[in-house]
């Protein structure tokens, strides 16, 4: 199965500010997924990014708020912006492979 | 679109009791189906999966799963629990090359 490498693994950020999250998988994907868990709670899939294309997001999510890049078929950002408090959770990556589906290893964020 | 619920938030159990976690999913189109383990502060980590053939699928750390489309269930059991075993289970569906929903998620404690 895949391995995906996910960046940064923390962080803790002011409230209005923005920060991008890296996922590099090992080998070339059509789909890349991120996800969203909040404290105590599910994850719940904010957008699917395929390369070449704009991102396809989830009904509460919007563009403007949660920008995905996706340069590549190995390669995708998400960014949380103008975050506040709310936006305090875990968010991980994901594809999709012969196996099943890989997850990153999770960026925890904490706006304070 | 698919869906999946978890009816249990919570299920305490005895260690070395059997267990078994209830998952209903819905979905209008034929299904792929897993369930992931959490443990406290660590990443998402595969126990099973049903993508076709035998409707008995055995998974990791012991447990199995029985996928009933009479039902639209895929309960995971298994037969003799461990301290170990504490963590949050997940129940998620995929129509398969698509987006991978997830359940609430039920938080299995297991008791000495």
């Amino acid at each position: 199965s895949a391995v995906i490498s996910q960046k940064p693994s923390r962080d803790i950020c002011q409230r209005g500010t923005s920060l991008t999250i890296q996922c590099q998988v090992d080998s070339q994907v059509t789909m890349m997924f991120w996800y969203r868990q909040q404290p105590g709670q599910s994850l719940t899939l904010i957008a699917t990014a395929n390369q070449g294309s704009e991102a396809t997001y989830e009904s509460g999510f919007v563009i403007d708020k949660f920008p995905i890049s996706r340069p590549n078929l190995t390669f995708s950002t998400l960014t949380v912006s103008n975050m506040s408090p709310e936006d305090s959770s875990i968010y991980l990556c994901s594809v999709e492979g012969l196996d099943g589906y890989t997850f990153g290893s999770g960026t925890r964020l904490t706006v304070v | 679109a698919q869906s999946v619920t978890q009816l249990d938030s919570q299920v305490p159990v005895f260690e070395e009791a059997p267990v078994e976690l209830r998952c209903n999913y819905s979905s209008s189109v034929s299904v792929y189906l897993f369930w992931y383990v959490q443990y406290p502060n660590q990443g998402l980590q595969l126990l099973l999966k049903y993508l076709s053939g035998s409707t008995l699928v055995k998974g990791i750390n012991g447990f199995e799963a029985e996928f009933n489309k009479s039902q639209t269930s895929f309960h995971l059991r298994k037969p003799s629990v461990h301290i170990s075993d504490t963590a949050e289970y997940f129940c998620a569906v995929s129509g398969g090359a698509d987006k991978l929903i997830f359940g609430t998620g039920t938080r299995l404690q297991v008791f000495p």
